[in-house]
């Protein structure tokens, strides 16, 4: 089962930074989170993917706090084409569990 | 480089029909995830492959469900005696591996859509 969790939904206007936090305090210390998005009904995407320390990429940035129990996806500024469900999760051995996810929309 | 490919898009069966669901992966990707989605819900972890083994099949039904991944050729979900329950969007996804460990960078497929009449 999914050891993440997350906000059903979430709003954010257009050209603002969207924060999209989860929880993964049972996740250990050798697994990454993962964060993927899912556009309508089309395949998910992947987005970014980090261990201990802050990443960012051309599609957005990830905050891991110290204590690794939380995440912050930061997409820095959303477009109408980033309303999405966006999935947290971790991995345990060779399954990828995506969980419900948040269901995020930009609005103009 | 063609990205993860599936088909058919859109399957329609009647129940007690079979159902084959075909997915290449992409070019140099020997891990082969299958994810089940329906309406309106989350992606639900299916089966794990690699070329000619199954490595983690813990997510499939215990009936009428089964997964290959050929030496040659596209992997195969095959659904026997489908019910209407079995409709469900079915994604699959490739990974690479990258010094031997499996990235978690998976690349989805747009999905095969199976309606069971």
């Amino acid at each position: 089962d999914a050891k993440t969790t997350q906000p059903t939904s979430m709003d954010c206007a257009e050209g603002r930074a969207a924060n999209l936090p989860c929880n993964h305090s049972t996740i250990s210390g050798n697994e990454y989170v993962y964060w993927y998005r899912q556009i309508h009904s089309q395949g998910p995407q992947y987005i970014i993917h980090g261990l201990k320390n802050n990443e960012t990429n051309e599609m957005a940035s990830l905050i891991i706090t110290e204590d690794r129990k939380s995440s912050t996806l930061i997409l820095p500024h959303a477009t109408l084409r980033d309303t999405a469900v966006y999935y947290c999760l971790s991995n345990t051995g060779n399954q990828f569990y995506f969980g419900t996810g948040t269901s995020l929309t930009v609005i103009p | 480089n063609a990205g993860v490919m599936q088909n058919p898009r859109h399957l329609v069966r009647r129940r007690g029909q079979e159902a084959r669901l075909r997915c290449s992966p992409m070019k140099g990707h020997s891990h082969v995830y299958w994810y089940r989605q329906l309406p309106e819900e989350g992606l639900k972890f299916m089966v794990y492959l690699q070329k000619e083994n199954i490595i983690d099949e813990s997510g499939m039904p215990k009936e009428r469900f089964s997964a290959e991944f050929p030496k040659e050729g596209p992997s195969i979900l095959r659904i026997q005696q489908v019910v209407r329950g079995d409709s469900a969007a079915y994604f699959c996804a490739s990974s690479p591996l990258l010094a031997g460990r499996n990235t978690g960078e998976l690349f989805f497929g747009e999905g095969s859509r199976l309606t069971v009449l």
